[in-house]
């Protein structure tokens, strides 16, 4: 069955510090993978997303993600962490044959301390 | 440019009622979806509409639920008799034409949905 796993449903780090959110995902077919970003009270917003070709992308606000077909992993990653960046993170994987709906992963919420 | 909006952004209803959910699509995208966001489920998709093409409805609970799409824009999500257990935000998303494009979906704030 097609799954996406965030394994870290809270992470704590402090400001400054280096990020890293893993996504695991099960698809039978290539995948298209995703980053949403939810700030409290707030929609989605899309970090990044990866189709094909570089496997390294670079979204806003100075996420990047690497795609690793071999662990079957897109782990989301930012040098240093911002207050601001605080938010509920959501992978989501869609494929060519299975509709357009997106699978999202259950979430991994970040706290940021001073 | 305006992004997708939904109302209203917060609805309490008694159980058994019915309710409707709108959502304005950002102008020229034509697919458009419906997504519910729950503490014990996470993200869920609904249905989802393409131009004038059969809605995939697919991830509708019950028949209790269903949705239109008027003239390729704006949609409506129908709960009808609401149970406990429909409370959650209910997430609506839209994308571009393209293939790539549809699966770069743009959401709107959503609405939270409370069924007492």
């Amino acid at each position: 069955a097609q799954s996406v796993t965030q394994p870290d449903i809270h992470i704590t780090v402090s400001e400054g510090a280096s990020l890293e959110l893993r996504c695991n995902y099960s698809y039978g077919a290539t995948p298209y993978l995703f980053w949403y970003v939810q700030s409290p009270g707030q929609g989605l917003q899309l970090l990044l997303k990866y189709f094909s070709g570089d496997t390294l992308v670079q979204g806003i606000k100075g996420f990047e993600a690497e795609f690793k077909r071999s662990q079957s992993s897109f782990n989301l990653r930012k040098p240093s962490v911002h207050w601001s960046d605080a938010a509920e993170y959501f992978c989501a994987v869609g494929a060519a044959n299975s509709g357009y709906a997106l699978n999202f992963g259950k979430g991994t919420s970040l706290l940021v301390t001073p | 440019g305006a992004g997708v909006s939904q109302s209203p952004s917060n609805k309490v209803t008694e159980k058994g009622k019915d309710v409707e959910l709108r959502c304005d699509p950002i102008s020229g995208h034509t697919a458009l979806y419906w997504y519910r966001q729950s503490l014990g489920q996470g993200l869920e998709f609904l249905i989802y509409f393409q131009g004038n093409s059969a809605p995939d409805k697919s991830g509708l609970p019950s028949d209790r639920f269903s949705a239109e799409r008027t003239g390729g824009s704006v949609s409506t999500l129908t709960i009808q008799r609401t149970q406990q257990e429909d409370s959650a935000v209910y997430l609506c998303a839209s994308s571009s034409p393209g293939l790539a494009g549809r699966y770069e979906q743009y959401f709107g704030p959503g609405t939270r949905l409370t069924v007492t």
